[in-house]
């Protein structure tokens, strides 16, 4: 069984400071991790995505996260962000063998940017 | 190109009543799962469809069923509505061993 555990329900942070939304996920298997964003009335976009190799991984508009194995957490970045980037944000994984299977998503973590 | 699309986009239904949502995956896509997600969750997988076929299931009561037809789009139905069904539920499409594309999503409301 799998379970992502997202530390923080809400981030406040102010127009262009750095932010960190955590992330620690328990899996009996090997996983590929992912997170999504997700906008007022929207639907998921995928926002980056560990599959091997690097344990650094970008996405886009600025992200970027971070595998670390021993520690079973994949904490997500940004040097600097914009009022846009207000949105909720999930971390979700799926086992090895079927990566378009089946996700396990966390709480979500609801940023917050002000002016 | 258009991106996974999901009708109707609002629904109100009483409880017991019986609702269907439908699904136009990505174009190429021809794998759909669906997600439902409460209000303040986040969402929880209910079943993944493949050539027509459901491959994976989550933690679902029967009550919630599900059909894809050859052109790979696919309907989510729910029978006897409890009030605790209201949420978005979200279709995904995907390639084999490829990430999800989700739509917008059915804002469902049990009254």
């Amino acid at each position: 069984a799998q379970s992502v555990t997202q530390l923080d329900s809400q981030v406040p942070v102010f127009e262009e400071a750095p932010v960190e939304l955590r992330c620690n996920y328990s899996s009996s298997v090997s996983v590929y991790l992912f997170w999504y964003v997700q906008y007022p009335n929207q639907g998921l976009q995928l926002l980056l995505k560990y599959l091997s190799g690097s344990t650094l991984v970008k996405g886009i508009n600025g992200f970027e996260a971070e595998f670390n194995k021993s520690q079973t957490s994949f904490h997500l970045r940004k040097p600097s962000v914009h009022i846009s980037d207000t949105a909720e944000y999930f971390c979700a994984v799926s086992d090895r063998a079927n990566q378009g299977g089946k996700l396990i998503f966390g709480q979500g973590t609801e940023l917050s940017v002000k002016p | 190109d258009a991106g996974v699309t999901q009708s109707p986009t609002h629904l109100i239904k009483t409880r017991g009543q019986q609702v269907t949502l439908r699904c136009s995956p990505k174009s190429g896509h021809d794998t759909v799962s669906w997600y439902q997600q409460a209000l303040g969750q986040g969402p929880q997988f209910i079943f993944q469809y493949y050539e027509e076929e459901e491959r994976q299931r989550g933690n679902f009561p029967d009550r919630f069923s599900g059909h894809q037809f050859p052109n790979y789009s696919s309907e989510l139905n729910v029978n006897a509505l409890l009030l605790g069904d209201s949420a978005l539920y979200l279709c995904a499409s995907s390639l084999p061993n490829s990430p999800l594309h989700f739509g917008n999503g059915t804002r469902l409301t049990v009254t």
